[in-house]
């Protein structure tokens, strides 16, 4: 009873280096997105996917890129970490037809 | 463009009082309405999901509205309890190409206290 398992939970990076958070859920959902959430500015779509192999950008897309290899498994990688990637990032996916969003727990990054 | 809002932003109320929680909308063209729970620190677990042909779905203690032409939602909680802390975000769903997107609230922060 997994859903949505996001890891790391934590991560303090310094200015320039990549990392890649990974998203994974076994609920066999076409739909998956990764969002930053920082206060005040609500949740943000960095970039999504509708299936397995395809992926398109969202409203904040800029210094991340995503890959969906497995339907289960949704990457999102930062390549140069900035301090403006200081945020909490959450990956979410969706079933077709009428069904609800899953959230993992986060991730809480720091760029230093 | 959707935009949805929610009011207030925060609320404080004693343990005990029913209180309400309002979403609302622009465009009326929703595929479904998903209010949601986020702890501090943690992440958003779903709490209830209209339809866009429903009116409302409850469980447990809470009862959730929507109203399309209105262009409106409301999160009704019976009988708050300090557990009930947390903030309350609500999303509209739509299709926009070959995605469903779902467009946020910035939520609305509830402090039950003893």
């Amino acid at each position: 009873n997994a859903g949505v398992t996001q890891t790391p939970k934590f991560r303090v990076l310094k200015t320039g280096q990549s990392m890649t958070l990974l998203c994974a859920q076994d609920m066999n959902h076409e739909y998956m997105y990764w969002y930053r959430q920082d206060p005040g500015m609500g949740l943000r779509l960095i970039h999504y996917s509708v299936g397995e192999g395809t992926t398109a950008k969202g409203e904040v897309p800029d210094g991340y890129n995503v890959s969906r290899l497995k339907k289960q498994n949704f990457l999102l990688g930062l390549e140069s970490a900035a301090p403006s990637q200081t945020s909490v990032y959450f990956c979410a996916s969706m079933g077709e037809g009428y069904t609800e969003a899953f959230f993992g727990q986060g991730t809480r990054l720091t760029v230093v | 463009k959707q935009e949805v809002t929610q009011i207030p932003a925060a609320l404080s109320v004693p343990e005990g009082e029913n209180l309400v929680l309002n979403c609302s909308f622009t465009d009326s063209a929703i595929y479904n309405l998903q209010w949601f729970r986020q702890d501090p620190g943690k992440g958003l677990t779903s709490l209830l999901l209209i339809q866009s042909s429903q009116r409302e779905q409850t469980s447990g203690r809470l009862n959730a509205s929507l109203d399309k032409s209105s262009g409106r939602s409301t999160l009704y909680i019976a009988a708050s309890q300090p557990g009930d802390s947390a903030t309350y975000l609500c999303a509209v769903s739509r299709y926009a190409g070959n995605n469903r997107k779902l467009i946020w609230g910035l939520g609305t922060s509830l402090a039950v206290n003893p």
